[in-house]
């Protein structure tokens, strides 16, 4: 089935370890976008892609990479991860007027 | 940056009762998403309203948005326990990169 796939689905990590989360699409979207959702304060945009080998910084890049080597894969990396980091990641695609959301990736840095 | 305000924060109503949510900002987007978020799931787009003024219905709900295009509304008429949910506005920005913007998000609960 068509569609955004996020792995891993949950993942408990220490304070300084490094991850990475993987975003999938097989809808040959151009942009891809990653959020991170946390409680009362709706999704906010981490970084995005307008195309392969392209990416840009959004609302709360700090602590944060990202790489889209290929068009339907989209890469949220993590290189010492902080305990503010706790939250739930979901990756998006999309084309002009619709928005497509993976199941969302539920990170804990203890 | 662009800001969303969506009121209310929560919601609990009885099954068959009305009710709206709002989403309000002070900028212009180019259009704007409603969504509806289950547990455990990511958000699911349920309309884009693009023009000044529109109003779309998708059953039971009626989305509007504001002749400004600056704010929107989200109208559900006789509430079933299937319509509990978080329900996320979203502004499309008018760059390039369509980035969506989101508010804080409304919980309704609609008990049977």
């Amino acid at each position: 089935n068509a569609g955004v796939t996020q792995t891993p689905k949950f993942r408990v990590l220490k304070t300084g370890q490094s991850m990475t989360l993987l975003c999938a699409q097989d809808m040959n979207h151009e942009y891809m976008y990653w959020y991170r959702q946390d409680p009362g304060m709706g999704l906010r945009l981490i970084h995005y892609s307008v195309g392969e080998g392209t990416t840009a910084k959004g609302e709360v890049p700090d602590g944060y990479n990202v790489s889209r080597l290929k068009k339907q894969n989209f890469l949220l990396g993590l290189e010492s991860a902080a305990p503010s980091q706790t939250s739930v990641y979901f990756c998006a695609s999309s084309y002009p007027g619709s928005g497509l959301f993976g199941a969302g990736s539920r990170l804990t840095v203890l | 940056t662009q800001l969303l305000e969506q009121s209310p924060q929560f919601l609990s109503i009885q099954e068959g009762e009305n009710l709206t949510v709002y989403c309000n900002s002070s900028s212009v987007f180019s259009s704007l998403q409603w969504y509806r978020q289950e547990p455990g799931e990511g958000p699911v787009l349920l309309v884009t309203v693009v023009t000044g003024g529109e109003v779309k219905k998708l059953k039971r709900l009626t989305f509007q948005f504001g002749d400004a295009r600056k704010d929107s509304s989200l109208h559900i008429t006789a509430a079933q326990p299937g319509d509990t949910g978080l329900y996320l506005c979203a502004g499309v920005s008018s760059g390039s990169a369509r980035q969506l913007t989101f508010g804080s998000g409304t919980q309704l609960t609609v008990l049977p």
